[in-house]
């Protein structure tokens, strides 16, 4: 399996601040990544497919970079409804896997 | 628009076998190229892929699962379903079914869970 691994698990940022978390791979998988956002009690939401892909309906604030190991998903300007925890997924090979979650946190 | 919803029994007991069912409403889950998917969640922990199904009856499972696995489509109805037998308390968890649409680009296919159902409870104790 695919192990992915999310940097830092949780961080504590203020409304305005710019973010990015980090998402890694255990093997290379191309631009086979996607980023979701949960909030508590609810189901994620898909925020990027394919590494940078912006899915319709997602604030442009958020934006997403990478190829091979290494992705970022990066939030320009943090607004309030943005704080929840996010989850990089692999499409590259089965069994999908995610990696353990980035919890957003209000300073 | 397509929306997705899980449904079944919140509480199974241990050694038997949790069975789930997702409806699809607002089209066809034999409309496009689609696999429909579950993915579980324990409490206060992260996603695991379960497994998948096309409308053909083509399934991929987690390994880690698959001897217990068994994820069925019955088209007619619109709902696929979700069988895993001989649970124990480590099973409960958040249920979601989910889409898995794919994304053509550079003769290969991007997957990705584009609709999510809100999940149901599902709870392994005597």
């Amino acid at each position: 399996d695919i192990q992915m691994t999310q940097s830092p698990s949780s961080l504590s940022a203020s409304v305005g601040d710019r973010v990015a978390i980090s998402c890694r791979a255990s093997q290379s998988i191309s631009g086979y990544l996607n980023w979701y956002q949960q909030k508590p009690g609810k189901a994620p939401k898909l925020l990027i497919y394919a590494a940078s892909g912006l899915q319709s309906g997602v604030p442009s604030r958020f934006s997403g970079s990478g190829s091979g190991t290494d992705f970022t998903l990066t939030i320009s300007s943090l607004q309030p409804e943005d704080f929840a925890t996010y989850y990089c997924q692999q499409s590259y090979s089965t069994p999908w896997t995610f990696g353990q979650g980035t919890k957003v946190e209000i300073k | 628009q397509v929306q997705l919803q899980e449904s079944g029994p919140g509480l199974v007991k241990p050694s038997q076998t949790l069975s789930l069912t997702c409806t699809v409403s607002g089209g066809s889950i034999s409309s496009a190229s689609y696999y429909w998917t579950w993915i579980r969640q324990p409490a206060g922990k992260g996603l695991e892929w379960i497994g998948r199904v096309y409308t053909s009856g083509s399934t991929n499972y987690n390994p880690s699962l698959k001897s217990r696995v068994t994820i069925s489509v019955d088209t007619s109805k619109n709902q696929f379903s979700l069988k895993l037998s001989s649970v124990t308390a480590a099973d409960t968890a958040v249920y979601y079914c989910a889409r898995d649409r794919p994304l053509t680009g550079d003769s290969t296919l991007y997957w990705y869970f584009d609709l999510w159902g809100r999940g149901t409870l599902v709870t392994v104790s005597s």
